[in-house]
């Protein structure tokens, strides 16, 4: 059965003090994993897509990593606008139209 | 450009009352689709439509019908509502196989 683990559920952090959300999967087969931060009230809004394992891809203070069978969300120095919601969803080899979601990991930036 | 957009924003229904979800995309993707988000258990896919003219079902399908209207239109239809229809559902559009674009939501809440 495919599934995503997102890990932790909910993360506080200091302004400045980087840390790292895991997501981890299994599926059948990887075609894609994908990014997306939530802020409260809103739909999702696309981050990144990682396609192979060892591929990196960043944007400002964020930098996401993907091995066989995790995904790593690194922010670096976050500042409290970074506060929002971040979801990761993989993408199986055998239906391009069907995403597994996990249930997030809910950060707090404090100034 | 407007992205995708979702009607009604709120809505409360009583045990049996039917209803219907409208999204719509300006973005000229082919895949459209209907998640439901519920704490603790991420976005869920309820149906998909993976070009003009086709459906599909997802994870979570009981429920629920689905018409793709035309290539910009999906509409989701609960035919006997239920509390436990109750969630935040969200509408999302992507390039076939690519990065989803999300809606704003449609919050439910059935008494």
């Amino acid at each position: 059965e495919d599934q995503v683990t997102q890990s932790p559920e909910a993360l506080r952090l200091q302004e400045g003090e980087s840390s790292s959300l895991n997501c981890s999967y299994t599926v059948s087969g990887l075609r894609g994993l994908f990014w997306y931060r939530q802020d409260p009230g809103k739909g999702p809004e696309f981050l990144f897509t990682l396609y192979s394992a060892g591929e990196e891809k960043e944007k400002e203070r964020l930098k996401a990593t993907l091995t066989k069978k995790e995904s790593f969300l690194h922010i670096t120095a976050p500042k409290p606008e970074d506060s929002a919601t971040y979801l990761c969803a993989v993408q199986a080899s055998d239906n391009f139209n069907k995403f597994y979601f996990g249930s997030g990991t809910k950060l707090n930036v404090k100034p | 450009n407007a992205g995708v957009t979702q009607t009604p924003k709120f809505q409360v229904l009583k045990t049996g009352q039917s209803m219907t979800l409208q999204c719509a995309q300006d973005m000229n993707h082919n895949s459209m689709y209907w998640y439901r988000q519920d704490p603790g258990m991420g976005l869920r896919l309820i149906y998909y439509s993976a070009s003009e003219g086709t459906t599909d079902k997802g994870e979570v399908p009981n429920g629920y019908n689905v018409s793709r209207l035309n290539k910009r239109e999906f509409s989701l239809r609960l035919e006997s509502a239920a509390p436990s229809q109750t969630s935040v559902y969200f509408c999302a559009s992507s390039e076939w196989g690519y990065e989803q674009y999300f809606g704003p939501g449609t919050r439910l809440t059935v008494t």
